[in-house]
């Protein structure tokens, strides 16, 4: 496996359910990174992490958590979410965290319903 | 803060045509750097070319240029030769001091051949 990849690549979940999204990044990098891509809305960061550690929560809710335990595997663990939450979730690494080269997964598809 | 405006949602352009893709700016950050992504529709999001607030020259990367122009707050994409590949979403960002990347709605473009 070469880059970033994710799994799954499509989820459709209830809203009592718990989930988790996994990323792996076979580049080397020390910072992941979590985006939200909605439709019509900008891509949005939700997560940051630098070298196993988190370093920017930016005002996610805490029905989205992430755990980083290694700094090629990154997890999203999702409980009790809504229908708004229904979004394409992307998983990033750069070489220095906050770098604007980021390398992408292809996504996770969730459907809330 | 950073905010980043694409104001045409979809372009069209004829195979072999050249193609500008609009991006304005505003940011208070002193320093700071404007960058293009490619979404095709497979999700991953592609790194294209970079643009640092200091830099003289507009950078250039194969057939991909940024017209930067900062009296406008500009940052535009030129895509020269336009291939059938080249259809997907294209994203403007913007980063500056932390670590959170801001990125613009997209356009849609289209290459007809």
């Amino acid at each position: 496996e070469t880059g970033v990849t994710q799994t799954p690549r499509h989820l459709v979940m209830g809203m009592t359910n718990k989930k988790s999204l996994k990323c792996e990044q076979h580049l080397g990098h020390n910072a992941m990174y979590w985006y939200k891509q909605s439709a019509k809305k900008p891509l949005e960061l939700m997560f940051v992490y630098s070298l196993e550690e988190r370093v920017e929560n930016n005002s996610v809710p805490s029905r989205f958590s992430p755990e980083c335990p290694n700094s090629s595997h990154l997890f999203l663990h999702l409980h009790t979410l809504q229908p708004e939450d229904s979004a394409l979730y992307l998983c990033a690494s750069s070489q220095i965290t906050g770098d604007y080269e980021q390398y992408f997964g292809p996504g996770t598809r969730l459907t809330v319903t | 803060a950073q905010k980043i405006t694409q104001t045409q949602p979809g372009m069209f352009v004829q195979e072999k045509e050249a193609v500008t893709l609009d991006c304005t700016y505003d940011t208070s950050d002193p320093s700071y750097g404007l960058f293009w992504y490619k979404q095709p529709s497979s999700g991953e999001m592609i790194f294209l070319i970079y643009q640092g607030s200091y830099d003289q020259q507009n950078a250039t990367e194969g057939r991909y240029s940024l017209n930067f122009q900062k009296a406008r707050k500009s940052a535009n994409l030129v895509i020269s030769a336009s291939q059938l590949g080249d259809s997907a979403m294209y994203f403007c960002g913007g980063g500056g001091s932390n670590y959170k990347l801001t990125f613009g709605k997209g356009t849609l473009l289209t290459v007809n051949p």
